[in-house]
């Protein structure tokens, strides 16, 4: 069966700070990749998809940035984060373009 | 563009009453449908789907039908529990995208004894 795994669980970085996400998924190959932010007490914003390695579209311009240097391992960073960028983190795996399958999510909480 | 629109809550319930959450779509073509559930801290769990006009899609108690002619996939249980008390978000597979779900704000639902 297929797993995704996220981690860290939880951050708190400070304004400034850079930022290193890192999401894996396990028991299949070839995944679209995603990555949500959900702001509190808001819906989910796509803020990256990939179909293949080194592939990588943007939604939504901003400091965060994605890459997907394994077929399987999709990582979000930025160089120096917002306080804005604050929010609940999520990593999503598809085989095809119609269900997707979440993480665990990562907190983050720039202070 | 393709987008959804769910009823807002906080939904509040007593154990074992009905539950309809709301939820219909704007898209061009036949999107596909689904249900997500989110349990405090956690990430999405993917609920139910369907896929065309008429489906029916159903798990856990849990049941919502493709309606076309009123562009709605309402999320119903006919007798809600304490551990359904979590976040619903209704969301779209655009027909013609490939890889974006397009997500409804989600409705928070809690579910007292």
């Amino acid at each position: 069966s297929q797993t995704i795994h996220q981690w860290p669980a939880t951050l708190v970085q400070p304004v400034g700070s850079p930022l290193s996400l890192e999401c894996t998924v396990e028991g299949t190959s070839n995944p679209n990749l995603y990555w949500y932010r959900q702001a509190a007490g808001r819906g989910l914003q796509l803020l990256f998809y990939s179909v293949g390695i080194g592939q990588i579209s943007s939604e939504v311009p901003q400091n965060l940035s994605a890459s997907r240097p394994q077929d399987r391992q999709f990582i979000l960073s930025s160089k120096k984060l917002l306080l804005s960028d604050s929010g609940f983190y999520l990593c999503a795996w598809s085989r095809q373009p119609y269900e997707q399958y979440f993480g665990p999510g990562t907190r983050l909480t720039v202070t | 563009g393709d987008s959804v629109t769910q009823m807002e809550g906080p939904v509040t319930l007593s154990e074992e009453a009905f539950l309809t959450i709301n939820c219909t779509y704007t898209a061009t073509g036949y999107p596909s449908l689904f249900w997500y559930v989110q349990y405090p801290g956690e990430g999405l769990q993917l609920l139910l789907k369907a896929t065309k006009a008429d489906d029916k899609g159903s798990n856990k108690g849990f049941e919502a039908t493709y309606r076309k002619e009123t562009t709605s996939f309402h999320l119903e249980k006919g007798s809600v529990q304490v551990s359904d008390s979590a976040v619903y978000f209704c969301a779209l597979s655009p027909s013609n995208s490939g890889y974006a779900l397009n997500f409804g704000k989600g409705t928070s639902l809690l579910v007292t004894p």
